[in-house]
């Protein structure tokens, strides 16, 4: 299986501040690699898919680049509505793998 | 917009089969190049990914899972089903459904629909 490394796990910020989050895998995934956002009591939401394309309707201080084992996720000015927890997961492959997940909290 | 709901008991007892119905709206189970799928989380764990059917019937597990699973769908109620057996201790999870669509123009896929869970506990 493809092993995905996320990191940090949890990450305090403020308001404005710009976040990077990122994802590594154990081989190359080309650019196979969805971003997800999950707030507590809900479904995950897409944000980021084929590593760099906004899905439709995500705003556009989201963004995702990389290809082959390691990827980025970058939220250029938080937003009070950003604290959640992202994860990453590889669409190169089956079975199709997660990364561990990043939480974003209230610094 | 598709939206997808979770449904079943939230409590199973340890050897017995866990059965979860999923309920597409706004979409069909039986259109398009989807992958209809399943994902659990156990408490304070990440995400697994459990396995998909196709549209045209088609399915993929986890090879994790050992043969316990199966997944179909029921076209007539735009549904698709979970069932795992034998389940354990470790089987206590939220349980997700989701679509799995590839978008031609960026030749990827994502889980671009999902549902909102629904926690199962597998305890006598």
């Amino acid at each position: 299986d493809i092993q995905l490394t996320q990191s940090p796990s949890f990450l305090s910020a403020s308001v404005g501040d710009r976040v990077t989050i990122t994802c590594r895998a154990s081989q190359d995934i080309s650019s196979h690699l969805a971003w997800y956002q999950q707030k507590p009591g809900k479904g995950p939401t897409v944000l980021i898919y084929a590593a760099s394309t906004l899905q439709s309707g995500v705003p556009s201080r989201f963004s995702g680049s990389g290809s082959g084992t390691e990827f980025t996720l970058t939220i250029s000015s938080l937003l009070p509505e950003d604290y959640a927890t992202y994860f990453c997961q590889q669409l190169n492959d089956y079975p199709r793998t997660f990364g561990g997940g990043t939480t974003v909290d209230i610094k | 917009q598709v939206q997808l709901q979770e449904s079943g008991p939230g409590l199973v007892k340890p050897s017995e089969t866990l059965s979860l119905t999923c309920t597409v709206s706004g979409g069909s189970v039986s259109s398009g190049t989807y992958y209809w799928t399943w994902i659990r989380q156990p408490p304070g764990k990440g995400l697994e990914w459990i396995g998909y059917i196709f549209y045209g019937g088609s399915t993929r597990y986890n090879p994790s899972l050992r043969g316990r699973v199966t997944i179909s769908v029921d076209k007539s109620k735009n549904q698709f089903s979970l069932n795992l057996n034998s389940v354990i201790a470790a089987d206590t999870a939220m349980y997700y459904c989701a679509r799995e669509t590839y978008y031609h123009r960026s030749g990827s896929n994502t889980l671009d629909f999902w549902g909102q869970g629904t926690l199962v506990t597998v305890s006598s």
